[in-house]
């Protein structure tokens, strides 16, 4: 079963960092990219970026250049996403995807990032 | 830049009835560059349909068409598992996924 597992929800304080992580099973991981996607409530989805696993190569939403960093560890199947700097606004749900063609399948399930303070 | 136009932003319809839900694009679009996806509250989004394919275990009920800059996702008798939000989404040779701002399908 292809299935990607991510990390539980935070609350962050504003000006701090988090980061989440996207485990994969089912394929061989550094055989697709993956991207992940943030949603704010009540809004559509926005991608932030993508990962390739296999080469390290990423690229980021020009808005988020600079503020966010994806890596990714072959050895565990796992990706991750770093966003510092947070502030009120970067409350959203946080989803890692596969990339396969041009369409995204399977979802982790969410992560959750609440910043307050 | 691509920009995804989703009407309508609500839907109200009964079990049972048809639905038809509109995308479109601010340029044309190859066919197969072009996606939709189902959200309930609280669960990630999932892969429906792309290009006029749908996706594994996708009932064939969903079916999608369209091509140049206008796309649609028809659901062909409402079932009452089929209420959510429902998002297109295009992805061709930049790495950006660009999302629509999705059409909400109530229960009449």
């Amino acid at each position: 079963q292809e299935q990607l597992v991510q990390s539980g929800a935070e609350v962050k304080k504003p000006g701090s960092s988090v980061k989440v992580s996207c485990t994969a099973s089912g394929w061989t991981f550094g055989s697709f990219a993956v991207t992940w996607v943030r949603q704010v409530p009540g809004e559509g989805p926005e991608w932030m970026g993508r990962i390739i696993p296999i080469s390290g190569e990423t690229s980021y939403e020009q808005r988020f250049q600079g503020r966010v960093t994806m890596t990714a560890d072959q050895a565990t199947s796992t990706a991750y996403m770093e966003v510092t700097s947070l502030a009120s606004d970067d409350t959203a749900v946080y989803f890692c995807a596969r990339e396969f063609q041009n369409w995204l399948d399977p979802w982790g399930q969410g992560t959750l990032v609440t910043v307050s303070s | 830049e691509i920009v995804l136009t989703q009407s309508p932003g609500t839907l109200s319809l009964s079990p049972g009835e048809r639905a038809t839900l509109s995308c479109r694009a601010s340029q044309s679009l190859r066919a197969t560059s072009l996606a939709w996806y189902q959200q309930k509250p609280g669960q990630a989004p999932r892969l429906l349909v792309y290009g006029a394919n749908r996706a594994t275990g996708i009932p064939d009920r969903f079916s999608g068409s369209g091509s140049g800059a206008e796309f649609t996702l028809t659901i062909s008798r409402l079932e009452p598992e089929d209420f959510a939000v429902y998002y297109c989404q295009h992805h061709d040779r930049s790495p950006r996924y660009t999302f629509g701002r999705g059409t909400k399908l109530d229960i009449k």
